[in-house]
């Protein structure tokens, strides 16, 4: 099976950096994605690594490092839209196809 | 680019009712999802059509949930009879091609279930 694990809630301040956090557990690994939500509203994709390093889109990057089973979200320049849900998902082998298996999500709130 | 449509956005039923939900994708997108989505989790996969066949359908529950994609375009998903812990937000999604590992999944608004 697959679990993962992301902290349910962070705080920061506009204009500040902050890094949600994303371990994973898998049997079969075929990269590691983030979604944005807004409450009410649909999940957008935000990035996805496929290999370990980073990936920069914008104010948002995301990082893999697969011998650790690991990833981050990094958002800088918070702005207040920016507090919303973020999700990792992974995708992983499941009955001979690969889903994305979405983790419980992280609550961001950005504080003026 | 229009996007993924789904409807009803709202439905209340009372449990043993049967309710549908209806979703169109974005055109020419081949790879259609269905998602439950429980209030403080993520979204989890029920099931997934590659133009009108079905592709995973492992964590659908067979004997209330289904689900039809007849001609390949819109799809309809459907429970009966519900029960309480069916309240949840039925995510539809689509993506351009086989659904592989970097494809982008554009998700729909949602239908927020509530079964009382």
């Amino acid at each position: 099976g697959q679990s993962l694990e992301q902290p349910s809630e962070v705080t920061a301040v506009e204009g500040a950096i902050v890094q949600i956090n994303c371990t994973y557990q898998t049997s079969g690994f075929y990269g590691l994605s983030w979604y944005q939500q807004h409450d009410g509203g649909a999940p957008t994709f935000l990035s996805y690594n496929g290999l370990d390093g980073l990936e920069e889109t914008g104010r948002f990057s995301s990082f893999l490092s697969r011998s650790d089973s690991y990833g981050y979200l990094l958002l800088q320049e918070l702005q207040m839209k920016d507090s919303a849900s973020y999700f990792c998902a992974v995708r992983a082998l499941n009955s001979g196809n690969t889903p994305l298996v979405f983790g419980k999500g992280t609550r961001l709130s950005v504080i003026a | 680019e229009a996007g993924v449509a789904q409807s009803p956005r709202y439905k209340i039923i009372e449990k043993r009712q049967s309710v549908a939900f209806w979703c169109n994708p974005i055109s020419g997108h081949a790879t259609l999802y269905w998602y439950q989505q429980i209030l403080g989790q993520g979204p989890k996969l029920l099931i997934q059509f590659q133009n009108n066949g079905v592709v995973d359908d492992s964590q659908l529950p067979k004997d209330r949930f289904s689900a039809e994609r007849l001609k390949g375009v819109d799809s309809t998903l459907k429970i009966q009879p519900a029960k309480l812990e069916d309240s949840a937000v039925y995510l539809c999604a689509s993506s351009r091609a086989s659904g592989g590992f970097q494809e982008t999944q554009y998700f729909g608004p949602g239908t927020r279930l509530l079964v009382l």
